[in-house]
C-alpha cells in the first residue's frame, strides 16, 4: 500500500487537554496536508506545511514535519468537544494534485 | 476559501442502474479534479483523476467502464457509477484545487460527499 501510517488510530480525551496524532509517509514529498473529516461528511482542510518548513501554527493547530524521518505530527491544543472528528494528513509524492491519505486518527473530546 | 459542491449529498439505487454524482467548483476554475471512494472506516482512495477536454486517468484496479468520468466544463465534472451493485455502496468525494498549475501542488478543496447505497 502507499498510503502512510497514522497513529493512534483512535485518541479518546477530555475537553481541554492536548491531542496529538503522528503520521508517517513513504516516499519524499514537497508538502504534507491535514485534514478533518467529521463523520459522513467531506473534508476541511486544516494546514499545509511545505518539506522546507519545520513547524506550522494556525490557532490551536500546530504541524511538524520531519522529512528526515518521514514523519508528521499534529497537536490540537485545548480541545474542545467540536473538535471530535478523523483526521488524516495526506502527501502528494508525484505533485500532481493526487493525494494519498494515511489511515487516519479518530478522536474523541469528551465534554 | 474555495468551495467544491456535490450533488446529490446521498443517494439510493437499485441494482443494476446507474448513479450520477455530480462536482461542482463553485468560486473557481478547475481543469483537474480527483475522484475518492471511502469505505466505512476507512480512509480516502483516490480513484481517477478528471482532466477538463480529455480523458479521465484511472488508478490501478479502477475499472473505468463503471465508473466513467466526464469533465465537460472547467467548474464541472460527473462520476456515472454504471450498472452499480451493493458491493459500490460507498462514500464517493471529489477534490479540486485553484492553484494546480505548473507541477505545483496546493491546497486540495472538497466536495462533502456523496453517499451511494445500492441495493
Amino acid at each position: 500500500s502507499q498510503q502512510g501510517e497514522e497513529d493512534p488510530q483512535a485518541l479518546s480525551i477530555q475537553e481541554g487537554e492536548n491531542a496529538t496524532m503522528n503520521c508517517s509517509y513513504k516516499t519524499s514529498i514537497n508538502n504534507l496536508q491535514w485534514y478533518r473529516q467529521n463523520s459522513g461528511r467531506g473534508l476541511v482542510h486544516l494546514i499545509l506545511i511545505r518539506s522546507n518548513e519545520r513547524e506550522k501554527h494556525s490557532g490551536r493547530l500546530r504541524v511538524t514535519l520531519d522529512t528526515s524521518k518521514k514523519s508528521s505530527s499534529l497537536l490540537i491544543t485545548a480541545s474542545r468537544a467540536a473538535d471530535t472528528a478523523s483526521y488524516f494528513c495526506a502527501t502528494d509524492p508525484g505533485n500532481t494534485g493526487k493525494l494519498i491519505f494515511g489511515q487516519g486518527t479518530t478522536l474523541q473530546v469528551k465534554p | 476559501g474555495a468551495v467544491v459542491s456535490q450533488h446529490p449529498s446521498w443517494v439510493i439505487c437499485k441494482s443494476g442502474t446507474s448513479v450520477k454524482i455530480e462536482c461542482r467548483s463553485l468560486d473557481f476554475q478547475a481543469t483537474t479534479m480527483f475522484w475518492y471512494r471511502q469505505f466505512p472506516k476507512q480512509s480516502l482512495m483516490l480513484m481517477a483523476t478528471s482532466n477538463e477536454g480529455s480523458k479521465a486517468t484511472y488508478e490501478q484496479g479502477v475499472e473505468k467502464d463503471k465508473f466513467l468520468i466526464n469533465h465537460a466544463s472547467l467548474t464541472l465534472s460527473t462520476l456515472t457509477v454504471t450498472s452499480a451493485h451493493p458491493e459500490d455502496s460507498s462514500f464517493y468525494i471529489c477534490s479540486a484545487s485553484p492553484g494546480l498549475a505548473g507541477g505545483i501542488t496546493d491546497t486540495q478543496y472538497f466536495g462533502p460527499g456523496t453517499r451511494l447505497t445500492v441495493l
